[in-house]
């Protein structure tokens, strides 16, 4: 079975660029989380979804950040203008609904803003 | 600001000997605990969950959960050089889906 799959798998970019992660949850997951992770700050979600829409977004830092979930299948964030301290690896992971139940990461992004 | 504290490590064990791990919560309403294991570069691993008050056991890993202390472990029995990762305790908040995750703790298995 599919994982969680996550594009690109690096991105190098220079100050100022717009950049785009996405993301394709397991299917049959409906819940989708966003994260963010750096040595400093360890592992800090950023926003997640439930049926395609926005349930937390309080993990966002900046007006920079936004997401989006057009459908069950795929989902965006998008940092702009982006900006040196937003390099990180970003995860995306997804899980069945409910507060019970295991999130499952896909293989990350890692990003570089020069 | 609900916390999840992890000692950091570096954790160094033999090949062989039993590595444990601890986590404290700080949100006495938390339901649902997990081990996740991260090799260097790479994605989070799920390995355990738990979310009753005792032992659970799956192969060579052990969890144990504490709520009235608020308190999880994880156990490796017969410790690998390939167990050798960080390992993440993750918690969920309460009335939430939202995992907090602890900074890890680095476990290295020595041959």
């Amino acid at each position: 079975d599919a994982g969680v799959i996550q594009s690109p798998r690096h991105e190098v970019t220079e100050m100022g660029q717009e950049v785009t992660l996405r993301c394709k949850p397991i299917s049959g997951h409906n819940s989708l989380f966003w994260y963010r992770q750096t040595m400093m700050r360890g592992l800090e979600l950023l926003i997640y979804f439930n049926n395609n829409v926005p349930i937390d977004d309080s993990g966002m830092p900046e007006d920079r950040f936004s997401a989006k979930m057009p459908n069950a299948s795929f989902s965006t964030l998008k940092i702009q203008p982006s900006e040196p301290r937003d390099s990180a690896v970003y995860f995306c992971a997804s899980s069945f609904p409910g507060n019970y139940q295991p999130q499952h990461f896909g293989d990350g992004t890692r990003l570089s803003i020069l | 600001q609900k916390e999840v504290e992890q000692n950091s490590g570096p954790l160094s064990v033999p090949e062989g000997a039993i590595a444990s791990l601890n986590c404290t919560y700080s949100d006495r309403g938390s339901q649902s605990f997990f081990w996740y294991r991260q090799y260097s570069g790479k994605s989070p691993e799920l390995i355990m969950s738990i979310y009753s008050n005792g032992d659970k056991e799956d192969g060579r890993f052990t969890a144990q959960l504490n709520k009235a202390s608020q308190y999880v472990s994880l156990l490796i029995r017969d410790s690998q050089p390939s167990d050798s990762a960080t390992y993440l305790c993750a918690v969920n908040l309460s009335g939430s889906e939202k995992l907090v995750f602890g900074k890890g703790t680095k476990l290295t298995v020595n041959p």
